[in-house]
């Protein structure tokens, strides 16, 4: 099994510009999660999907940022304009189900300049 | 509101010496609560999953325990190569599935 798979692994941009970051679940698994990593912050959820539906967006800052799972097996954050408040590391993560292992991608390390 | 915390922050261990860490939670109605490693750069990595109290689970030097309101992560005889960012993050039943993560523990094991 290939695992989760996120692209890109590292971004650098500047201030005002769109990153979209992709993530690819395993296989079969029902349930996608998008994190944000920083040091002040630790791991916070953004965002997940079961089924391809959002299930719970409260974790999502602000507007600027919105995701998409367009199919069960591939989702998007964007987030539009990019501030450097916005540099962390951004995982991706699925199960199968509810109460299972929820299993990481390698992140997306962005960097806003 | 659902929560989670964990002690120490940071710990340093020489080799060989045991220790255990702590993980406290607030939720309504535990459905699972996980324990994952974290290596620099790297994302979390799975080690183990918990249900109900008196549940005890074992990887190598590592156990992990679960009571009512807290988990322990138990490392006997750490390595060197146990040196990580040790994560606990609980799943409530009354909180639409969500998976909430504690801020962790950086364990530094020396030889």
């Amino acid at each position: 099994d290939a695992g989760v798979i996120q692209s890109p692994r590292h971004e650098v941009t500047e201030m005002g510009q769109e990153v979209t970051l992709r993530c690819k679940p395993i296989s079969g698994h029902d349930y996608l999660f998008w994190y944000r990593q920083t040091m002040m912050r630790g791991l916070e959820l953004l965002i997940y999907f079961n089924n391809n539906v959002p299930i719970d967006d409260s974790g999502m800052p602000e507007d600027r940022f919105s995701a998409k799972m367009p199919n069960a097996s591939f989702s998007t954050l964007k987030i539009q304009p990019s501030e450097p408040r916005d540099s962390a590391v951004y995982f991706c993560a699925s199960n199968g189900e509810s109460g299972n292992t929820i299993y990481f991608g390698e992140g997306s390390w962005l960097t806003v300049v | 509101e659902d929560q989670v915390t964990q002690s120490p922050e940071a710990l340093r261990l020489q080799e060989g010496e045991s220790s255990s860490l702590n993980c406290s939670y607030t939720v309504s109605g535990l459905r699972g609560l996980f324990w994952y490693r974290q290596d620099p750069g790297k994302g979390p990595e799975f080690l183990f999953t918990l249900y109900s109290a008196g549940e005890e689970k074992e990887k190598e030097r590592l156990k992990a325990t679960l009571t009512k309101k807290e988990s322990f992560l138990h490392i006997t005889a750490p390595k060197p190569e146990d040196s990580a960012t040790y994560l606990c993050a609980v799943q409530a039943a009354t909180s639409y599935d969500k998976v909430i993560f504690g801020p962790g523990t950086s364990l530094s094991v020396i030889p």
